[in-house]
């Protein structure tokens, strides 16, 4: 099985902030790579997919990128609606793998 | 509007079953794979099961294989999970996912809101 490898595990930061959160395949994943943003009591929602395509309708400032088989979701400005947990996952080959998840609390 | 609404969880004995169910509606079902995937209390997401567009592929985590049994029907837009066996590590929140791929991305692009599946003495 894939692992994914996610960190930090949580992070506190202010409204504003850059926030960077890496998420690390065990083996080559090509670009097979989703984040999923997760509010408290709420189902994940598809934030990026194929490591850096924006969902229809996602802010701008949520951005993803990859260098071999680390991946990176970074948010350019912290907004208060952005306090949540985030997750990665990969879709190259079942099981289909998730990260640990990475909770973005305010500082 | 795309809407995923699970149902039939609740609190099962160990060695119990359950039936959860999915009711799609806004999209066309009998072109989707569907999956479940779970969330134990305070834990991250786990895959559980998929289903291909017309049920006749499936696959399951090591942890739920011989156990649970995924099923779909097409005719009623709705996506099944049966649970036998279970065990106190199986409760959690499951969620419906509808799955969409190409040759070169895939991704679980729409939730439901979850069912929550507790089993316990």
């Amino acid at each position: 099985d894939i692992q994914m490898t996610q960190s930090p595990s949580s992070l506190s930061a202010s409204v504003g902030d850059r926030v960077t959160i890496t998420c690390r395949a065990s083996q080559s994943i090509n670009s097979y790579l989703n984040w999923y943003q997760q509010k408290a009591g709420e189902a994940p929602k598809l934030l990026i997919f194929a490591a850096s395509t924006l969902q229809s309708g996602v802010p701008s400032r949520f951005s993803g990128s990859r260098s071999g088989t680390d991946f990176n979701l970074t948010i350019s400005s912290l907004q208060p609606e952005d306090f949540a947990t985030y997750h990665c996952q990969q879709s190259h080959s079942p099981p289909w793998t998730f990260g640990q998840g990475t909770k973005v609390e305010i500082k | 509007e795309v809407q995923l609404v699970e149902s039939g969880g609740g609190l099962v004995l160990p060695g119990g079953s359950l039936r959860l169910s999915c009711a799609a509606s806004g999209f066309t079902f009998s072109s989707y794979w569907m999956h479940w995937v779970r969330q134990a209390p305070g834990k991250g997401l786990v895959w559980v099961s998929r289903s291909n567009s017309d049920g006749s592929s499936t696959r399951y985590a090591d942890s739920v294989k011989g156990r649970f049994t995924i099923s779909r029907d097409n005719a009623k837009s709705a996506p099944y999970l049966q649970m036998n066996s279970l065990r106190v590590e199986d409760t959690a929140v499951y969620y419906c996912v509808r799955f969409y791929g190409t040759r070169t991305y895939s991704y679980m692009d729409v939730w439901g809101k979850g069912t929550t599946v507790t089993v316990s003495s």
